[in-house]
């Protein structure tokens, strides 16, 4: 079966630290690869997201590294802050018999500390 | 503001009843989503329309049914042959099923389910 697997579960950052949430799958056929942010209460909302032809993008405080020949790439905060707290998920589309679907992983929540 | 509305937010059931969840989207969106989630598992597909009149099942779609009358409404009815019902479900939608970043999910606040 296709999976992501997302890491750690869990993740407690100091204000201005650097938030890294890792994320691996398998399926080679992934051609794009976002990340969510769910607050509590609500749903999620597309955050960044990434091509495989690409190895790093950036917005802002928000980074996505890709390392394809690992088939693994990580989502960086810098300077996270507490309004940063939250539930991210990770995921990549696959194409199977025409159709393109999600698959999540099992998502980090984030906790910065004040 | 174009999105997608779920209702209700809460909802309690007694075991044996099926409830029906509501999801309307503004965003003339032509893909419309059903997802689960529980903690410590991510978002588990339940079922997904990529057009009026047609949809399929995902992952998990034991339990539940779907119905796509209209563009804009996407109802999710969980049946009381749903063994373990308690969730948080998500109702989505993107542009259409094509690849890319046409396939960016705008969700809803969600609905929480709780069976008594």
């Amino acid at each position: 079966q296709q999976q992501v697997k997302q890491s750690p579960q869990s993740l407690i950052v100091q204000k201005g630290g650097i938030s890294i949430i890792n994320c691996a799958y398998e399926n080679t056929a992934f051609d794009y690869f976002p990340w969510y942010q769910q607050f509590p209460g609500k749903g999620p909302a597309l955050l960044i997201a990434i091509r495989p032809d690409v190895s790093e993008k950036k917005e802002g405080r928000f980074t996505i590294s890709f390392n394809k020949s690992a088939k693994q790439f990580s989502l960086h905060i810098m300077d996270s802050q507490p309004g940063d707290s939250a539930t991210y998920f990770c995921a990549a589309i696959s194409h199977t018999s025409g159709t393109y679907k999600y698959i999540f992983g099992t998502g980090t929540r984030l906790k910065v500390l004040a | 503001d174009g999105g997608i509305t779920q209702s209700p937010k809460y909802l309690f059931r007694k075991e044996g009843q099926n409830v029906t969840l509501s999801c309307e989207q503004n965003l003339n969106h032509d893909a419309m989503y059903w997802y689960r989630q529980d903690p410590g598992q991510g978002l588990r597909l339940i079922y997904y329309s990529q057009i009026v009149n047609d949809f399929q099942k995902g992952d998990i779609a034991e339990g539940y049914s779907v119905s796509r009358e209209k563009k804009e409404s996407f109802p999710l009815t969980v049946t009381s042959a749903q063994k373990n019902p308690t969730a948080f479900y998500l109702c989505a939608s993107s542009i259409d099923s094509g690849g890319g970043a046409r396939l960016k999910l705008f969700f809803g606040e969600g609905s929480r389910l709780t069976v008594l």
